[in-house]
């Protein structure tokens, strides 16, 4: 079955430059998640998007901003990077948002590593 | 004190051993429960949702106990395939963002 499909999944980056992530959900899901997970942390909730407009947000950073397009498909713009920026981001989608529809399937990661 | 907690661990354990491990979380309006499982540097894999009076799935078994706030994760005849990080996770309330737990690392051992 397809999952969810995030590019680049490795990237380098200098501090103070910008990173562009991908994400392409599950065929036929309409609202995506993303999640940042620093090293020996649990992931943390960025921002959500349902049939492209945001729909909750969490503790993303100023510098950070993201969006859904008509094909669902979302991206993580991430400036000015810091040190600190540096740790695995998860996009998840699902098929809805009603309790029945609601379940987050991963994608592998994008691992960011900021020098 | 986090709003999702776990025992970090880890749990060594034998093959064949039954594991139990629970989770606490802080809000009682939380109204979806899932368990993910997550090896070294990959992504969360769902395990199981768990959803009113709980589920068995196999060898996995979670139950919820709304009235003290936990949920447990309960596997059987452990395989050395179930070392991973398991990860309790919890809806926020009136949102659909997930807050997940600190994780209980198991490791079977031959």
């Amino acid at each position: 079955a397809a999952g969810v499909i995030q590019s680049p999944r490795h990237l380098i980056k200098e501090k103070r430059e910008t990173a562009t992530l991908k994400c392409y959900p599950i065929p036929r899901h309409d609202t995506v998640y993303w999640y940042q997970q620093g090293p020996g942390q649990d992931p943390q909730f960025l921002i959500s998007f349902y049939e492209k407009m945001q729909s909750d947000k969490g503790s993303i950073p100023d510098r950070f901003s993201a969006q859904q397009f008509s094909d669902y498909h979302s991206e993580l713009n991430m400036s000015s990077l810091e040190l600190g920026d540096s740790a695995l981001y998860f996009c998840a989608s699902s098929l809805g948002t009603t309790s029945a529809e609601e379940t987050q399937y991963f994608g592998p990661g994008t691992r960011l590593l900021v020098l | 004190r986090k709003e999702v907690e776990q025992d970090p661990g880890p749990f060594n354990v034998p093959e064949g051993a039954t594991v139990a491990f629970n989770c606490t979380y802080s809000n009682s309006a939380s109204q979806s429960f899932f368990w993910y499982r997550q090896d070294c540097r990959k992504e969360p894999k769902l395990l199981m949702s768990v959803y009113s009076s709980g589920n068995e799935d196999g060898r996995f078994t979670a139950q919820l106990n709304r009235a003290s706030q936990y949920i447990s994760l309960l596997i059987r005849d452990s395989k050395l395939s179930d070392s991973a990080t398991y990860l309790c996770v919890v809806n926020a309330p009136g949102t659909y963002k997930y807050i997940f737990g600190t994780g209980t690392r198991l490791k079977v051992l031959a």
